[in-house]
């Protein structure tokens, strides 16, 4: 089974903090992907990497930056944490290529900025 | 127009009969369609991948696709008070493996 893991479920931080969000996955995929999931705006993709060391901008990139420097590992980066990026936190994981390819999702990390 | 759009319900329906959820799309080249399942406070979960249009079963569940319509549906028989969850519906976009969700159906299954 594919295992994508995050490595914190819950997180409350204050405003201003750097803050650090850790994606591991174990099924060697080549793409990863961060995402916010906030009530009435669903799923929002903030940045994705197809390769280590390679990353892109997602739909809402500002605030945040990601860093990949290994494949099975993604990490989001709050540089200075606002209350508007309060949110669930979703890490996702995918293989490269051909039609078959989906996304398997970690267990989200909850966080709250004060 | 939005890219991926769902009603938002949430749909009712008593046990035991067949939920509908319907997404439409608006990238007519799209080719990857994607539906999950997310229960209040986990993950989304993948429970069905279509690719071709026509019908695809997966025992109640089954997914449905109309290329000409730009619409996908899901349908999944016998419904159960374990299916209440809210369904996303999910495209393909480009060919990096980016996803667009739906905003998502909220099923209630009355027992």
């Amino acid at each position: 089974d594919v295992k994508v893991t995050q490595s914190s479920r819950y997180l409350v931080k204050r405003t201003g903090e750097k803050v650090f969000l850790e994606c591991v996955q174990d099924m060697d995929h080549e793409n990863m992907f961060w995402y916010r999931q906030d009530p009435g705006l669903g799923l929002r993709l903030i940045y994705f990497s197809y390769d280590v060391k390679m990353k892109e901008k997602g739909d809402i990139p500002e605030g945040y930056s990601v860093s990949r420097e290994k494949k099975e590992r993604f990490s989001l980066i709050l540089e200075s944490a606002s209350t508007n990026q309060t949110s669930m936190y979703l890490c996702a994981s995918s293989p490269l290529g051909g039609r078959q390819e989906t996304q398997y999702f970690g267990p989200g990390t909850r966080l709250l900025v004060l | 127009q939005k890219e991926v759009e769902q009603n938002s319900g949430p749909l009712s329906v008593p046990e035991g009969a067949i939920a509908s959820l319907n997404c439409t799309y608006s990238d007519r080249v799209s080719q990857s369609f994607f539906w999950y399942r997310q229960y209040s406070g986990k993950s989304p979960e993948l429970i069905m991948s279509i690719y071709s249009n026509g019908d695809k079963e997966d025992g109640r569940f089954t997914a449905q696709l109309n290329k000409a319509s730009q619409y996908v549906s899901l349908l999944i028989r016998d419904s159960q008070p374990s299916d209440s969850a809210t369904y996303l519906c999910a495209v393909k976009r480009g060919s990096q493996g980016n996803l667009i969700f739906g905003k998502g159906t909220k099923l209630s299954v009355k027992p």
